[in-house]
C-alpha cells in the first residue's frame, strides 16, 4: 500500500512570507504527526491530530498551526517565515493507538 | 549537545561485523520504544520496537534491548551491511501520548 505522502518535496521562501505543507497518511490512518528535523535541535514534536482533533501540541511559537480533514489528510502551516524556520519537515502517520508510526519523506523548507 | 548531521557520534564498523548503537532515554515513565534508521534525503524507517514489559526483541538481524534500570536501550544489528549506513535514532513514547522524543542519533558508517 502507499506510504506516507508528503507535499512539495522542496520549498524556498522568503522571510516574513507564509507555508503550507500537506501529508498524506498511509490509508485507513487516522493519526497524524508532524515534526521538525535541524541539525542543531534533532527531530522535534510539533502536533498530532487525530480524526480532526489536536491531541498533543509541542513547544513551538503560535506561528506553526495544522489541522486535519475528514479523510485524515493533514497540512501544517508557518506564517511570518524566520530563518529559523528552514529546516526539514517530516510527517508520521499511525492508525491512531502508540505504535505504528510511519514517516514521509519529509519537505524540505529554506527559507532566505 | 551532538546533532543531526553534524556532530553527530559516529560509529565505523567493517562489513560483516556486529553493531552496537547505544541510546539513553530521558523519560523513566515511556513505555513504548521504537528504533529508526533516516538515509539521506528521507524520512526515518521503523526499524524495531519494544514495550517496557520486555527487555529483548529480536528482528531480523536486529535486537533490542532495554534496561529501564539505568534508562538505556541498544540496538544490535548482526553481520552489517553497506546499506545499513544511515543515523540511527531512537525514540520513546511515554503512556497517554502521541508524542515520539527522539535522541540525538548516532551515525553508522560501514566500511566494506
Amino acid at each position: 500500500k502507499a506510504g506516507v505522502t508528503q507535499t512539495p518535496r522542496y520549498l524556498i521562501k522568503t522571510r516574513g512570507q507564509q507555508v503550507t505543507l500537506s501529508c498524506s497518511p498511509i490509508s485507513g490512518h487516522r493519526s497524524v504527526s508532524w515534526y521538525q528535523q535541524t541539525p542543531g535541535q534533532g527531530l522535534q514534536f510539533l502536533f498530532e491530530y487525530f480524526s480532526e482533533t489536536q491531541r498533543n501540541k509541542g513547544n513551538f511559537p503560535g506561528r506553526f498551526s495544522g489541522r486535519q480533514f475528514s479523510n485524515s489528510r493533514s497540512e501544517m502551516n508557518v506564517s511570518t517565515l524566520e530563518l529559523g524556520d528552514s529546516a526539514l519537515y517530516l510527517c508520521a502517520s499511525s492508525p491512531g493507538q502508540t505504535y505504528g508510526y510511519t514517516f514521509g519523506s519529509g519537505t524540505r523548507l529554506t527559507v532566505v | 549537545g551532538e546533532s543531526v548531521g553534524l556532530h553527530l557520534p559516529t560509529l565505523s564498523v567493517q562489513e560483516g561485523d556486529n553493531s552496537i548503537i547505544n541510546c539513553a532515554y530521558s523519560n523513566s515513565a515511556s513505555d513504548y520504544f521504537i528504533w529508526y534508521k533516516q538515509e539521506s534525503g528521507k524520512g526515518p524507517q521503523f526499524i524495531i520496537d519494544i514495550r517496557s514489559n520486555m527487555d529483548k526483541r529480536q528482528g531480523q538481524r536486529v535486537t533490542v534491548l532495554l534496561n529501564k534500570t539505568v534508562k538505556h536501550l541498544s540496538l544490535q544489528i548482526a553481520a552489517t551491511q553497506p546499506g545499513d549506513s544511515a543515523v540511527y535514532f531512537c525514540a520513546e513514547i511515554p503512556p497517554g501520548s502521541y508524542q515520539l522524543t527522539f535522541g540525538k542519533g548516532t551515525k553508522l558508517s560501514v566500511i566494506p
